[in-house]
């Protein structure tokens, strides 16, 4: 299956700090989504991209879309212990329809 | 505005038992997606229904199979269960017709197979 890989795999910062993650593929994906799961529930989505190059805000988080469709990041600004959970990237590849792959995961943990 | 519901919580089952595990989708919503998320990894796809079709399937075996109801809702079942079927199951809702792949997840049904 298609491969997205997130990094880093943690982090550990402390509170008020900012994060910065990213999601890579070999692949081309129509659209590409953030989502944060926290431990035995499932993923929220915070944020979706469909155009390359698209930047978009969801209050303290901002993610943009790469021009070649194969990369993405996620900033979270003034981190806060809410902030703790595992973030996925996920998304539809070009040629798979609807079929969803999710990446690696990227772990933060906020120290109070 | 309900969001998606997932039933049971929480299952345990016996090797070789069979299992259905029931998703009832966000308002306004017409189709389902199932996924299995296994400890520390990310989800992964097993199938997506519309219009009580099987629209399109992951790399999972005939074991696995759902239905989808005329009230949009969904069920997957699992038969002649292994060890390794023991995961996080993940019922996602979207909207077919907008062209946008916005999912929204349910808390999931955690599975333990012994």
């Amino acid at each position: 299956g298609q491969q997205l890989n997130q990094s880093p795999q943690s982090m550990f910062i402390q509170e008020g700090e900012d994060v910065s993650m990213n999601c890579t593929s070999s692949s081309i994906f129509n659209t590409w989504l953030w989502y944060k799961q926290d431990p035995g529930e499932g993923p929220v989505l915070l944020i979706a991209l469909y155009k390359a190059g698209e930047l978009t805000s969801n209050g303290r988080l901002t993610a943009q879309f790469g021009i070649t469709r194969k990369d993405s990041f996620l900033n979270i600004s003034a981190s806060i212990p809410s902030d703790v959970g595992i973030y996925f990237c996920a998304g539809p590849h070009l040629n798979t329809g609807n079929q969803f792959y999710f990446g690696t995961g990227t772990s933060l943990t906020v120290i109070p | 505005d309900a969001g998606v519901t997932q039933s049971p919580t929480h299952l345990i089952k016996t090797r070789g038992q069979q299992v259905t595990l029931r998703c009832s989708p966000k308002s306004g919503h017409d189709t389902v997606s199932w996924y299995q998320q296994a400890l520390g990894q990310g989800p992964q796809f097993i199938f997506q229904y519309y219009e009580e079709e099987e629209r399109q399937r992951g790399n999972f075996p005939d074991r696995f199979s759902g239905h989808q109801f005329p009230n949009y809702s969904s069920e997957l079942n699992v038969n002649a269960l292994l060890l390794g079927d023991s995961a996080l199951y993940l019922c996602a809702s979207s909207f077919w017709g907008t062209g946008e792949d916005e999912q929204y997840f349910g808390p999931g049904t955690r599975l333990t197979v012994t």
